[in-house]
């Protein structure tokens, strides 16, 4: 099966940037999504097809992908950041989630 | 506006069989596509995707579950039903579906918690 990797966590201070890796084989030639979930929440699609941001999702939130790693960058970081956030690509005819990175901003 | 809302047994107990209902608003499952998948999340862990539908009846499964799950979809109802079979503990979490269009997930339901326990 196809697995994506995510560092379960990362910490980020008050306006400064975040980044949060996804890796996977070939995963180049793959879209990847990313998602934001707070607590008791249900996620939300901030990242679609590698660096496209849904309307209403703010413009700190940006996605690159590069090789193997697709990254979550989140610019001037705000409290209201933290969350859990994972990615998502096709593989085939499947979909996969990560593992979840939690984003604590302290 | 597009709302989806997940409906079914909070509790059920290990064998059973579990049956949810997803139904959804402000968009038509006939609509060149469109789809709507189901995913799950355990407490405290990561999402897992279960299935998904197609407007086209073009339905998805994931691989590791294909055995037990089914999706089926009425759209006259505007309705999306999972069926999970031989449900187990570890079968227990919170069970949301959602909009697809076509690739990503783009709405979420609330989710609906699901215990499965004797």
């Amino acid at each position: 099966s196809y697995d994506l990797t995510q560092t379960p966590s990362v910490s980020v201070s008050p306006g400064q940037t975040a980044s949060i890796t996804c890796s996977g084989d070939k995963l180049r030639e793959k879209y990847v999504y990313w998602y934001q979930q707070k607590p008791g929440q249900s996620p939300v699609l901030i990242i679609y097809q590698d660096n496209k941001r849904p309307s209403g999702i703010p413009e700190r939130f940006s996605g690159s992908s590069s090789g193997n790693t697709a990254t979550l960058t989140i610019s001037g970081t705000q409290a209201m950041d933290e969350a859990d956030y994972f990615c998502q690509a096709w593989d085939s005819s499947a979909v996969v989630f990560g593992g979840g990175t939690k984003l604590t901003v302290l | 506006q597009i709302t989806l809302k997940e409906s079914g047994p909070t509790l059920v107990k290990p064998t059973q069989t579990l049956t949810l209902t997803c139904t959804f608003s402000g968009f038509s499952l006939s609509t060149s596509g469109v789809g709507v998948g189901w995913i799950r999340q355990p407490p405290g862990k990561a999402l897992e995707w279960l299935a998904l539908i197609y407007w086209d009846d073009v339905d998805l499964y994931s691989p590791s579950l294909k055995s037990r799950v089914t999706i089926t979809k009425d759209t006259s109802k505007n309705q999306v039903v999972l069926t999970m079979t031989n449900m187990d503990p570890i079968d227990t979490g919170t069970y949301y579906c959602a909009h697809s269009n076509p690739r990503a997930f783009d709405i979420w339901g609330q989710g609906t918690m699901v215990a499965v326990s004797s």
